[in-house]
């Protein structure tokens, strides 16, 4: 199947600093990629989605200020978290569609995740 | 009401046993629907696509039952390995291409 990376796997960081995460598509060119956020026990929450070459579309109650994601290249997107405080704290994961043949279902395949705790 | 609902578990089953999951959807548009495994810690990893035909991979057998918005996963001969949070996830449409999860249902499968 398709690899998608994220970078880094894990980070810690002081409250008010402000993180970056990468999520590169690796075999193929994602022109749609998802921002994930998932906290203990919880499901994977959507927050953004990401689009190659234009705005990423946020979920209610994501804060596009504090949450910046830009989608610069067909394999490369990046959340960065600004501000970060300790409520950040969580697992985030990203996505990328890779399109199936006409009529198929497309898949996502999704990337190892960002652990992000602040201080 | 949430987009999908789960029975959290924990389902304790020994080695061998037979177990069944089943997941609600609420939203009667949704066109896609997915089952995956997610490890402690890990990235959720695709299990198996459902088809209102229902299919088969191996040990796993998933239903899809859209006239009453369900989902079933069964599995068969469980294997130590199988022990893993199980999640139901739905594409419900509307031209949004993201997935919607459920919580999860908890598999520990004992020696």
């Amino acid at each position: 199947g398709a690899v998608v990376s994220q970078h880094p796997s894990w980070v810690i960081c002081k409250s008010g600093t402000s993180v970056k995460i990468e999520c590169r598509s690796l075999d193929f060119q994602a022109t749609t990629m998802f921002w994930y956020r998932q906290f203990p026990k919880q499901s994977l929450m959507l927050m953004a989605t990401s689009n190659e070459g234009s705005k990423a579309t946020y979920e209610q109650g994501v804060e596009k200020d504090k949450f910046l994601i830009n989608h610069a290249s067909l394999t490369l997107s990046t959340l960065t978290v600004t501000s970060a405080h300790p409520e950040d704290s969580s697992f985030y994961i990203c996505s990328a569609r890779e399109w199936g043949l006409a009529g198929a279902t497309d898949t996502q395949y999704f990337g190892p995740g960002t652990r992000l705790t602040v201080l | 009401r949430k987009e999908v609902e789960q029975d959290p578990g924990p389902f304790n089953v020994p080695e061998g046993a037979t177990v069944a999951f089943n997941c609600t959807y609420s939203n009667s548009a949704s066109q896609s629907f997915f089952w995956y495994r997610q490890d402690c810690r890990k990235e959720p990893k695709l299990l198996m696509s459902v088809y209102s035909s229902g299919n088969e991979d191996g040990r796993f057998t998933a239903q899809l039952n859209r006239a009453s918005q369900y989902i079933s996963l069964l599995i068969r001969d469980s294997k130590l390995s199988d022990s893993a949070t199980y999640l139901c996830v739905v594409n419900i449409g509307t031209g949004r291409r993201a997935l919607t999860f459920g919580s999860g249902t908890r598999l520990q499968v004992q020696p």
